[in-house]
């Protein structure tokens, strides 16, 4: 079945370090959507980025999505201890799945 | 800020009983889902649910499972014979309409001992 793929699994960086992690996904998708996880919480929305949109941002979040290669990447600038958590790429195949990840985890250093 | 709501944040069972994990929708959402995730792993889709109806549904969703939307705000998942296995945490999401945001709940946690 139809599932994003992010890469790498872990990032560690310093604070105020820009974080990079990609999401490589299979078939056709009608949106993508990146989320954040805490340890052991809830899953917060971060950004939607549609199959006809080729970048989108949102604060110190950037979002890429190249339908040619099936592929996303979510770049969050300037990190913060506060972003430390798991992040998720959720790809939409149809109005009744979302297809989640593995997730990447980063550890943002103080 | 209108959020999803689910209802117990943790619930421990004894195996082989039924349980009920609910969830209240956002209001005037039209697109419902529960997904489970174990400790560690994936988030794993379980079921969607449009129009009063299961729209899609995981392997993982066998005849132990059930949903039901009883009264237009409430969304329940329900399992009849928990297992060991059955432990995990369980999201429910929603959303307005195709091609939008998914919001998710902060979970159940359920353990079955």
């Amino acid at each position: 079945s139809q599932q994003g793929e992010e890469d790498p699994q872990a990032l560690s960086i310093q604070e105020g370090e820009n974080a990079t992690m990609n999401c490589s996904y299979k078939t056709s998708i009608n949106n993508l959507q990146w989320y954040r996880q805490n340890s052991g919480r809830g899953l917060v929305h971060l950004i939607l980025i549609r199959s006809n949109e080729r970048e989108k941002h949102s604060g110190r979040l950037r979002v890429t999505l190249d339908t040619s290669k099936k592929s996303s990447s979510l770049l969050i600038t300037a990190s913060r201890a506060a972003d430390t958590a798991s992040y998720f790429c959720a790809t939409d195949e149809s109005d009744y799945k979302l297809s989640f990840g593995a997730g990447t985890t980063v550890t943002v250093r103080a | 800020e209108p959020e999803v709501t689910q209802t117990p944040s943790h619930q421990v069972t004894q195996m082989g009983q039924e349980v009920i994990l609910r969830c209240v929708p956002i209001s005037n959402h039209l697109y419902f889902y529960w997904y489970r995730q174990i400790l560690g792993q994936k988030v794993e889709f379980l079921v969607s649910f449009y129009n009063n109806e299961i729209s899609e549904k995981s392997e993982i969703f066998d005849d132990q499972f059930s949903v039901e939307r009883p009264d237009g705000s409430n969304f329940t998942l329900k399992i009849r014979s928990t297992k060991l296995e059955d432990s995990a945490m369980y999201f429910c999401a929603s959303r307005g309409g195709g091609n939008t945001e998914a919001f998710f709940g902060q979970g159940t946690r359920l353990t079955v001992v």
